[in-house]
């Protein structure tokens, strides 16, 4: 399948262990942001968003913490699974909804 | 399936040519985005349409085009290809500007 950016950070998990990956980003005036998971081969898909009223959300094993005085956004992903092994961007959304710009990505290994 | 479809799937052109990228959105979304996926680069917003209107840019280039028809399917003209546009073109489309975007399964375009 197609490889997205070789040169990504990695974060490598053993089967069953909590992951957290991490994002900074830029605009403080972004009010949503979006964790997408994208695969080898295949377009990102949609894991879970949050607006910038909340520093929490959780979705089926995911959490994802927003931390607006630093300008951080964090994905929890609990029991990891080896279908979990993907790219993971997140994406935040200025306040017209015009514009999506998506972190570097981080690839997450899941190790048996 | 995202509901989000993109043809071709796959594109190999020399340079110096014109192609065409088309798009169709999920069933009821009126807002479409066009996206840049390079190895050595993450998702690169393009260009972002809202019922037939141009709503935002980002990093396009003058070589590039896009357009939303009254049917709201959308395409992407690249003209004048250099081997540097050799990457894959995703277009995502929401229900409105600032909902959560699904994207399509991406072209991928090799110019030789």
């Amino acid at each position: 399948g197609e490889s997205v950016g070789l040169h990504l950070p990695t974060l490598s998990v053993q089967e069953g262990d909590n992951s957290i990956i991490n994002c900074a980003y830029s605009n403080s005036a972004s009010d949503y942001f979006i964790w997408y998971k994208q695969e080898s081969g295949k377009g990102p898909q949609f894991i879970i968003d949050i607006r910038s009223n909340m520093d929490k959300r959780q979705g089926q094993r995911v959490t994802v913490l927003l931390n607006k005085t630093v300008k951080h956004l964090s994905l929890q992903i609990a029991a990891t699974q080896p279908g979990d092994s993907a790219v993971y961007f997140c994406a935040e959304v200025d306040n017209y909804g015009q514009n999506f710009v998506f972190g570097p990505g981080t690839r997450l290994s899941v190790l048996p | 399936d995202s509901g989000v479809t993109q043809t071709p799937k796959h594109l190999i052109t020399a340079t110096g040519q014109r192609v065409t990228l088309r798009c169709s959105p999920r069933s009821g979304d009126l807002s479409v985005y066009w996206y840049q996926q390079s190895l050595d680069q993450g998702l690169q917003f393009l260009i972002q349409y809202y019922n037939g209107e141009e709503r935002a840019k980002g990093n396009i280039l003058e070589r590039f085009s896009a357009q939303q028809f009254p049917d709201l399917h959308s395409e992407l003209n690249l003209s004048s290809l250099e081997l540097g546009d050799s990457a894959l073109y995703f277009c995502a489309s929401s229900v409105d500007e600032g909902a959560e975007a699904f994207f399509g399964q991406g072209t991928r375009l090799t110019v030789v």
